[in-house]
């Protein structure tokens, strides 16, 4: 079993949607959760940054994170077609350990 | 600059022969880490520098592959001998406390 697990999609949404994307996990270690945007042939974009459980919020974006249940959520409000692009969730330990990443899920946002 | 760069950005080879793919992180960040990404697939961890620890080396997938970081800045990721299934984006990024900023790739096409 995979550290983290991520459904792939692809995602397709209409224009305005709220958008909900998830990350299941296995290690009860991990303690940092990150989100990241990837466009097409670009790199990964950190979108949200999380330590331990709770819900951080940054303009239309919104990272939930509940330890006990090893989930990990990010809401998109409003969702444009400018979001469109594969999602990342990440996670690690602390500092001296590597991120872990899921697959990433493919969103399309249709106008 | 003010962000992770990578060169160079693409780079076509012959089967068998030697790369070397560079990494400049953010000025001051400890962590460097390399990922590989290939077609379709989430992100391969091959290797992870913190300060002046050993690098973690665990996900490099052969003995063809090293990587290297001169004075806590700049690091080169070598592959030896290269083969069809390295081809691949590599990608490198660079954290302070956690948070992680990756460059745009080197799209490595072994032919």
């Amino acid at each position: 079993q995979k550290e983290v697990e991520q459904d792939p999609g692809p995602l397709s949404v209409p224009e305005g949607a709220i958008v909900s994307l998830n990350c299941t996990y296995s290690n009860s270690a991990f303690q940092y959760f990150m989100w990241y945007r990837q466009y097409s042939r670009k790199g990964p974009e950190l979108l949200m940054y999380t330590y331990s459980s709770g819900n951080k919020e940054d303009g239309r974006f919104t990272a939930q994170v509940d330890k006990s249940s090893k989930y990990i959520s990010l809401f998109i409000r409003d969702s444009q077609p400018s979001d469109s692009a594969t999602y990342l969730c990440a996670m690690s330990q602390n500092s001296g350990y590597a991120l872990n990443f899921g697959k990433g899920t493919s969103l399309l946002v249709t106008p | 600059g003010a962000g992770v760069s990578q060169s160079p950005s693409n780079k076509v080879t012959e089967k068998g022969k030697d790369v070397e793919l560079r990494c400049d992180p953010i000025s001051g960040h400890t962590a460097l880490y390399w990922y590989r990404q290939s077609l379709g697939q989430g992100l391969e961890f091959l290797i992870y520098f913190q300060g002046n620890s050993a690098p973690d080396k665990s996900g490099l997938p052969s003995d063809r592959f090293s990587a290297e970081r001169t004075g806590g800045s700049v690091s080169t990721l070598t592959i030896q001998r290269t083969q069809q299934e390295d081809s691949a984006v590599y990608l490198c990024a660079s954290s302070l406390k956690m948070q992680t900023f990756f460059g745009q790739g080197t799209r490595l096409t072994v032919v």
